[in-house]
């Protein structure tokens, strides 16, 4: 079976640190670009950051950038996002997914797609 | 950025009724639109991608249309199991955004 569960949520102070993981299981991570996506409680969906097959290239939504960094380690088939100067409005459910795409320099070719999720984990930043 | 905004926010409907959501992006992203589905306490599913293809064991009732900044996602008859939040989602650029989202409800 296909899917991905992620871990590594809880509760951290303002200005913190935590490191969400994302196993993948039922298919090679390798050979996708992988994203994560996160939603405040109460709002809507918030693209966060994706990385490519070989973790070449990363993008990040400006909120972000510089305190987020998204890796990955094919080889344990899993996705990580190191979060750092964690701030209240970084509290949300945080959501890993395989996306069905192919960029070639900084032309997408095709896009099918966020297609796998996993089930979520919650974020919660407070003091 | 992009920006993709969505309307109405929310719609009230019966079983039986055709749904159409709207999502107008800020510029030109050819078909590069996807759609999912998101019901409480649960993870989002694909729906829609390259704006009206429809995703594997998805039913057809749900369709969708547009290209370039306007597109829709209608359901032709609602059933029970779609009363949940629709987002739309825009791929032209890199960095990726959603729309607000769409609460179909219980009329």
């Amino acid at each position: 079976e296909v899917q991905l569960v992620e871990s590594g949520g809880g509760l951290v102070q303002p200005g913190g640190s935590l490191r969400l993981s994302c196993a993948a299981s039922g298919f090679r991570i390798s050979t996708y670009w992988m994203t994560w996506v996160r939603q405040a409680p109460g709002k809507g969906l918030e693209w966060v950051a994706n990385i490519k097959q070989d973790g070449n290239e990363r993008y990040y939504v400006a909120s972000v950038k510089g305190r987020l960094t998204i890796s990955r380690d094919n080889v344990k088939n899993s996705l990580y996002l190191q979060m750092d100067s964690l701030r209240v409005e970084d509290t949300a459910v945080y959501y890993c997914a395989r996306e069905q795409t192919m960029v070639r320099g900084d032309i997408r070719a095709y896009y099918y797609g966020m297609d796998v999720w996993g089930q979520g984990t919650t974020v919660s930043v407070s003091s | 950025d992009i920006q993709m905004t969505q309307s109405p926010s929310s719609v009230s409907a019966s079983v039986g009724d055709r749904v159409t959501i709207t999502c107008r992006a800020s510029q030109d992203i050819r078909n590069w639109l996807a759609w999912y589905q998101q019901k409480p306490g649960k993870a989002p599913k694909l729906l829609i991608y390259s704006a009206s293809a429809l995703q594997s064991g998805v039913p057809s009732r749900f369709s969708g249309s547009g290209s370039g900044t306007d597109f829709t996602l209608t359901i032709s008859s609602l059933q029970p199991e779609d009363f949940a939040t629709y987002y739309c989602q825009q791929a032209n650029s890199l960095l990726l955004t959603f729309g607000g989202g769409t609460k179909v409800e219980v009329k």
